[in-house]
């Protein structure tokens, strides 16, 4: 069962413009979470995490915000570029096995030139 | 210098064979992974080690296998290859603290396709 939902499966966007990415999620004891971008033939990157004592975090043209009464997250990425396009994978870990990282389904970003 | 590197990076091979992938990672780190990622490219965490300790061990059919010989490496033997098994295969790695802490690196993936 998939603890982390993730929508929307895929987006397109003109060059400029921003991409939103929300995720949720049901574990209150998840406490790190991360998002990852995959490129095709590549394997996943971290892009940009946050730990829950902060609302939201910003590196650059990507930012995380994050509601925890809510229970969800997203990534934002402002100004995109077509070099942004890329799948995005939120994720989640935390609690008893601490190891274990609970992804989502991906997203599939396409930004036009 | 490549941190986490896999091999073979595509593996195509006959229903019913035995095959590995091998992992080795050269960022001295002493937690490895193994996942696979779907058609759908969901991503699924297979096994864990920790100091050549298995730590995560998911639902998984018992015809995988994974090995560690060494913290720096961790192989993973599939037996009697089936057709679901065609996916991408990821190794990684992050140091000892948990995912909750740590950064996972992933490899360049194996792309095993089953005819």
């Amino acid at each position: 069962q998939q603890q982390v939902k993730q929508s929307p499966q895929s987006l397109i966007v003109q060059k400029g413009g921003i991409s939103i990415i929300n995720c949720a999620y049901e574990n209150t004891a998840f406490d790190y979470f991360p998002w990852y971008q995959q490129f095709p033939g590549k394997g996943p990157a971290l892009l940009i995490a946050i730990r829950p004592d902060v609302s939201e975090k910003k590196e650059g043209r990507f930012t995380i915000s994050f509601n925890k009464s809510a229970k969800q997250f997203s990534l934002h990425i402002m100004d995109s570029q077509p070099g942004d396009s890329a799948t995005y994978f939120c994720a989640a870990s935390g609690g008893f096995n601490d190891y274990k990282l609970s992804f989502g389904a991906g997203t599939t970003v396409t930004v036009r030139a | 210098d490549t941190a986490v590197s896999q091999t073979p990076k595509y593996l195509v091979t006959q229903m019913g064979n035995d095959k590995s992938i091998k992992c080795e990672q050269n960022l001295g780190h002493d937690t490895m992974y193994w996942y696979k990622q779907d058609s759908k490219k969901f991503l699924k965490i297979m096994f864990s080690y920790n100091n050549k300790e298995l730590i995560i061990n998911e639902t998984v059919p018992n015809r995988f296998s994974p090995k560690s010989p060494d913290k720096a490496h961790l192989n993973l033997h599939i037996n009697s290859l089936e057709l679901g098994d065609s996916a991408v295969y990821f190794c990684a790695s992050s140091r000892s603290g948990g995912a909750g802490s740590n950064e996972q690196f992933f490899g360049p993936g194996t792309r095993l396709t089953v005819l």
